[in-house]
């Protein structure tokens, strides 16, 4: 299957402070890769979507100048939490679709190991 | 917009049994159906998918059928063991779209 990499793996911050967290496709090429939050043994809450060379597209209630989210390239998005807060900490991760081919039939997400971010 | 309820919450098995757990999706216009298995602290791993145009795919000790009339979707894990022991979500997918994720269950498969 596809690899997604997520770089950190765990990060601590300060209250205040920016974090960048960074998703990239080893082995394809994502035009689409999502970001999710997971709080503990709860679902994923899909916070964007995020098109290669385009805009965010943000779920209803994500601020969207608080989770700054950028796909500069077809293989690397990444999501700055920006002034965070204690509020913040969660396991982030992210996913990135690999297009089926199938005639729109639906297409098939791969996801990273997430990121464990916690402020202090 | 899409609906997903995931059955049961929890699951324990003893080793060597079965497992099957159930998906109901509201959107009849959904068409890819993916599985997922999370173990604790790591993202999530795709184990086996199903598209709408199909009703039943086995890869191994796992299997998912699909039933389009009644909206539902299972996952069935035979010969269970310890490692298998992980929390499992079920997706249901419209087209090119964004997923809509069940709320997972915990599997405890005890040795």
């Amino acid at each position: 299957g596809a690899v997604v990499s997520q770089h950190p793996s765990r990060v601590i911050c300060k209250s205040g402070t920016s974090v960048k967290i960074e998703c990239r496709s080893l082995d394809f090429q994502a035009t689409t890769m999502f970001w999710y939050r997971q709080f503990p043994k709860k679902s994923l809450m899909l916070m964007a979507t995020s098109n290669e060379g385009s805009k965010a597209t943000y779920e209803q209630g994500v601020e969207k100048d608080k989770f700054l989210i950028n796909h500069a390239s077809l293989t690397l998005s990444t999501l700055t939490v920006t002034s965070a807060h204690p509020e913040d900490s969660s396991f982030y991760i992210c996913s990135a679709r690999v297009p089926s081919g199938r005639g729109g039939l639906g297409d098939t997400q791969y996801f990273g190991p997430g990121t464990r971010l916690t402020v202090l | 917009g899409e609906n997903v309820e995931q059955h049961p919450s929890t699951l324990s098995v003893q080793e060597g049994d079965s497992a099957v757990i159930k998906c109901t999706y509201s959107d009849s216009a959904s068409n890819y159906f993916p599985w997922y298995k999370q173990e604790l602290g790591k993202g999530p791993q795709l184990i086996i998918d199903i598209r709408s145009n199909v009703g039943e795919k086995k890869d191994q000790r796992i299997a998912v059928t699909l039933n389009k009339t009644a909206k539902h979707f299972s996952l069935h894990i035979t010969e269970t063991q310890p490692e298998d022991s992980a929390v499992y979500f079920c997706a249901a997918t419209l087209g090119a779209g964004k997923s809509t994720f069940g709320d997972g269950t915990t599997l405890t498969v005890k040795p």
